[in-house]
Order: C-alpha cells, then sequence, then structure tokens
C-alpha cells in the first residue's frame, strides 16, 4: 500500500527556517514525480512545488520561488521542502503528494497527464512571533 | 498563470439530488483536468483525471468532461459520504493552479 508520510513542521518566528520532509514506502519511489501542495486555514489548496524522477527539475509557485527549495533523496525514499525567509502568509498544513502519470497517444502525438493519487496526511507550519 | 474558476462556490443539496459543479480556465488547457474532493479534516483524494478518466477505486457515480475552458463534474446521484469540498486542478502548465473549491452540504 502506498503511503507518505511528512514530518517537520512546527511553530517559526517570521524569518526563519524549517525543513519538512516526506517518507514514502509501498511503491518505487525513484519512479514518480512528487509535490508539494499547502493550505492556509480556512483556505483551498495550493501548489507549491514539484521535482521530477531525478531531481534534474523542479518547478516552484512565484509565491515561494527564491524562498522554498525542493530535493529527493532515493536512498531516503523522501522528498523535502527547504523552507526559508518564512513569512505569516506561509502559515498553512503542508501535504506531499505522489505524481502519476497516464500516457496517451493520438496518432503521431503522445499526451502526458501528471495527477496526484497518493497524498499525506500533511504537517503544519505556523509562522508567527 | 492560468486561473481556475469553479461555480458555485458552494451549493446545497439532498441525498439522491445529481450535482453539477463547473470549472472555468482562464485559457485552453486541452484536457489537463483533475478533480479531488476533501472532507473536513483530511487530505483531498483524486477523483478524476485527465478531465474525464476516473481513478481507481472510485464510485461511478462521479463523472467528469470538458475539454479546453470549460469542464464539469458530476455526481449522478449524491450519497451521505459526498458532502465535501470538491477542486479542480489544471495540469497543462506551471504553476499548476486549483480552483478555489466547492463547497458541497446539505
Amino acid at each position: 500500500q502506498p503511503q507518505l508520510v511528512e514530518s517537520g513542521g512546527g511553530l517559526v518566528e517570521p524569518g526563519g527556517s524549517l525543513r519538512l520532509s516526506c517518507a514514502a514506502s509501498g511503491f518505487t519511489f525513484g519512479d514518480y514525480y512528487m509535490t508539494w501542495i499547502r493550505q492556509a486555514p480556512g483556505k483551498g489548496l495550493e501548489w507549491v512545488s514539484s521535482i521530477t524522477t531525478r531531481g534534474g527539475a523542479v518547478g516552484y509557485a512565484d509565491s515561494v520561488k527564491g524562498r522554498f527549495t525542493i530535493s529527493r533523496d532515493s536512498v531516503k525514499n523522501s522528498v523535502f521542502l527547504q523552507l526559508t525567509s518564512l513569512r505569516a502568509e506561509d502559515t498553512a498544513i503542508y501535504y506531499c503528494a505522489r505524481d502519476s502519470l497516464y500516457y496517451y497517444s493520438s496518432g503521431n502525438t503522445g499526451y502526458y497527464y501528471y495527477y496526484m493519487d497518493v497524498w499525506g496526511k500533511g504537517t503544519t507550519v505556523i509562522v508567527s512571533s | 498563470d492560468i486561473q481556475m474558476t469553479q461555480s458555485p462556490s458552494s451549493l446545497s443539496a439532498s441525498v439522491g439530488d445529481r450535482v453539477t459543479i463547473t470549472c472555468r480556465a482562464s485559457q485552453r488547457i486541452s484536457t489537463y483536468l483533475n478533480w479531488y474532493q476533501q472532507k473536513p479534516g483530511k487530505a483531498p483524494n483524486l477523483l478524476i483525471y485527465a478531465a474525464s478518466a476516473s481513478q481507481r477505486g472510485v464510485p461511478s457515480r462521479f463523472s467528469g468532461s470538458g475539454y479546453e475552458t470549460l469542464f464539469t463534474l458530476t455526481i449522478s446521484s449524491l450519497q451521505p459520504e459526498d458532502f465535501a469540498t470538491y477542486y479542480c486542478q489544471q495540469t497543462y502548465s506551471a504553476p499548476f493552479t486549483f480552483g478555489q473549491g466547492t463547497n458541497l452540504d446539505i
């Protein structure tokens, strides 16, 4: 059974740093892109960052670019999110998710569809003085 | 960035009702659209990917359709466990934006 378990959240002062971890089990970690999603209290979902299978490509939301860094470790079967220069608006539950791929071809054209099919329970980050 | 707008933002319905939630994209996204369900205090759960493909294990009463800028999620006959918040998300281009959510309650 595929499973993701996040850790590392907590209370931090504005300007501070945290490192979130997401431990994967029950599937071949190296075969999947991984993504971090966050949800501020009472708000909707926000895509934060994604990383490809070997970490060769990453992407970030504009709201965190330059402050957050995503990485992965194939030995530890884990993905990480380093949070720096934290702001009050970064207060949220941070979810880790597995990106699965659906490939569809039509004629000579192939289409790659990604979707988040396994989620962790989340870890809470509170930025407050 | 691609903006995703869901309507309605909230919806009251009864068990057995047929419900449709709409998601509009600010630009064409082909069928790069996923739907998620989230219950209070829980992580989101994938329902539909590629606009109309049902995730394994999702009840057949959930269906998705649409193309380019207009998409719908339909629940054919509401069950008590379906009262939740629903989100669409585009995966056409980063940032992979979500709609604001549709809160479905009794």
